[in-house]
């Protein structure tokens, strides 16, 4: 147990739907990222925050929103969903901008199916 | 662009035995870190090993061992004494110091036959 929670660990929903992904990082750790891992296929970095600032982008659709809230806790919103949004999202945290060192702890994910 | 390169999609090893899972990445910069983590069918994410790349001692986490060789910019992963758990997607993936990005490899499927 890597300390991450993710909510809910299954989501199935309907084309042009939205959805709320929550995640919640380890005790003390102030940066959350969010990663889309698609069928049998590495993972693809969405966004990071860090102490509830946006701290970098990566192939994050513009469909596709995120916060962390001052409890540190962070949410990523997706709307209009498409099939090809399907995929695994997982949620990863650590201590903060220390640097190259951190290693970044992952949650359980949350499997999302679009029908 | 930064890329890393997973050149085997499927490695199968006998139980006990050992096994190598080859990484290679491509990088302009001087300072990173490496990572190898395992993805078993429960599909959580768990890391394995780290290394850094100003550091030329090889990391060893027990069963796990890295042959980092930074001029070649390749990272393997060496599994001892493989075990039924040890069947997984692994991952291999670096961090940068522009922006924190973890860059991620494809995976290698690992089969381990009992």
């Amino acid at each position: 147990d890597s300390g991450v929670t993710q909510t809910p660990k299954h989501l199935i929903t309907a084309t042009g739907q939205r959805v709320t992904l929550r995640c919640s990082p380890r005790s003390g750790d102030l940066s959350v990222y969010w990663y889309q891992q698609s069928l049998d296929q590495g993972l693809q970095f969405l966004i990071q925050y860090y102490n509830g600032e946006e701290r970098a982008k990566g192939n994050i659709l513009e469909r596709f929103s995120a916060q962390q809230f001052p409890d540190l806790h962070s949410e990523l919103n997706l709307s209009s969903l498409e099939l090809g949004d399907s995929a695994l999202y997982f949620c990863a945290s650590s201590v903060g901008l220390a640097g190259l060192q951190e290693t970044q702890y992952f949650g359980p994910g949350t499997r999302l199916l679009v029908l | 662009a930064q890329t890393v390169t997973q050149s085997q999609p499927e490695m199968s090893v006998q139980e006990a035995e050992t096994v190598t899972l080859s990484c290679t990445y491509d990088t302009s910069e001087s300072d990173y870190y490496l990572f190898w983590y395992k993805q078993p069918p429960s599909r959580q994410m768990i890391l394995v090993i780290r290394q850094e790349a100003y550091k030329q001692q090889n990391a060893t986490e027990n069963r796990f061992s890295v042959n980092f060789q930074k001029a070649a910019k390749s990272f393997s992963l060496k599994i001892s004494d493989s075990q039924l758990g040890d069947a997984a997607m692994y991952f291999c993936a670096y961090i940068r110091d522009s922006n924190y990005q973890l860059i991620w490899g494809a995976g290698t499927k690992l089969i381990i036959k009992p």
